[in-house]
């Protein structure tokens, strides 16, 4: 069945450090993907999203390419803030499907 | 802009006792979803409703019923509760675009469930 791997946390860095968040997927066909943001006490809120390889999604400085050929879609930012701190899901959305499949979640902490 | 609003947002309960969880969504949205969130699982779909009259198991659905009310509304019940039972639960719901493409599912902010 469909799978979907981040790298585990907590991943913890100052303000305005590189980010990069690890996720590889398990799927059949070409599936949607995305990533996902929790914060303290919320719920899921998508944070950005690609339907087709070589796709990138943006949003608020992030972003993700959909890599077929690696099966991976690593969640980037430039410059991170400490209002970045929060659980950040990659999830896949195999084609024809409306169920989402998530990863376990990796946690970002930003200290000043 | 309410979304997809669940209720309540705590709960405690007691082995052995039943209890609903609501879901509601104004967006018109046909599909919806709920999910339980436990720590180092990340979240795990028990039920889902593609549309309207139709409801399908997901990957942990044992001790749990669903009922789709209508379009707007998807309840969640546990009939008598375990202490396996203590998560957070999310309930979320999506729609298809023209070309049948699944959107982003949008997420409640969740109800804290605790079995005593």
């Amino acid at each position: 069945g469909d799978s979907v791997t981040q790298m585990e946390g907590p991943v913890t860095l100052s303000e305005e450090a590189f980010l990069t968040i690890n996720c590889t997927y398990t799927a059949t066909g070409y599936p949607s993907l995305f990533w996902y943001v929790q914060y303290p006490g919320e719920g899921l809120q998508l944070l950005l999203k690609a339907t087709k390889a070589d796709d990138k999604g943006s949003n608020k400085g992030f972003e993700a390419t959909y890599r077929k050929e690696t099966t991976s879609f690593h969640l980037e930012k430039g410059s991170v803030q400490v209002s970045d701190s929060a659980v950040y899901f990659c999830a896949l959305s195999g084609p024809g499907y409306s169920t989402l499949t998530f990863g376990k979640g990796t946690m970002l902490l930003v200290s000043p | 802009n309410a979304g997809v609003t669940q209720t309540p947002k705590f709960q405690v309960l007691k082995t052995g006792q039943s209890m609903t969880l609501q879901c509601a969504q104004d967006m018109n949205h046909n599909s919806m979803y709920w999910y339980r969130q436990d720590p180092g699982m990340g979240l795990r779909l028990i039920y889902y409703s593609a549309s309207e009259g139709t409801t399908d198991k997901g990957e942990v659905p044992n001790g749990y019923n669903v009922s789709r009310l209508n379009k707007r509304e998807f309840s969640l019940r546990l009939e008598s509760a375990a202490p396996s039972q203590t998560s957070v639960y999310f309930c979320a719901s999506s729609t298809r675009d023209r070309s049948y493409s699944n959107q982003p599912q949008h997420f409640g902010d969740g109800t804290r469930l605790s079995i005593l």
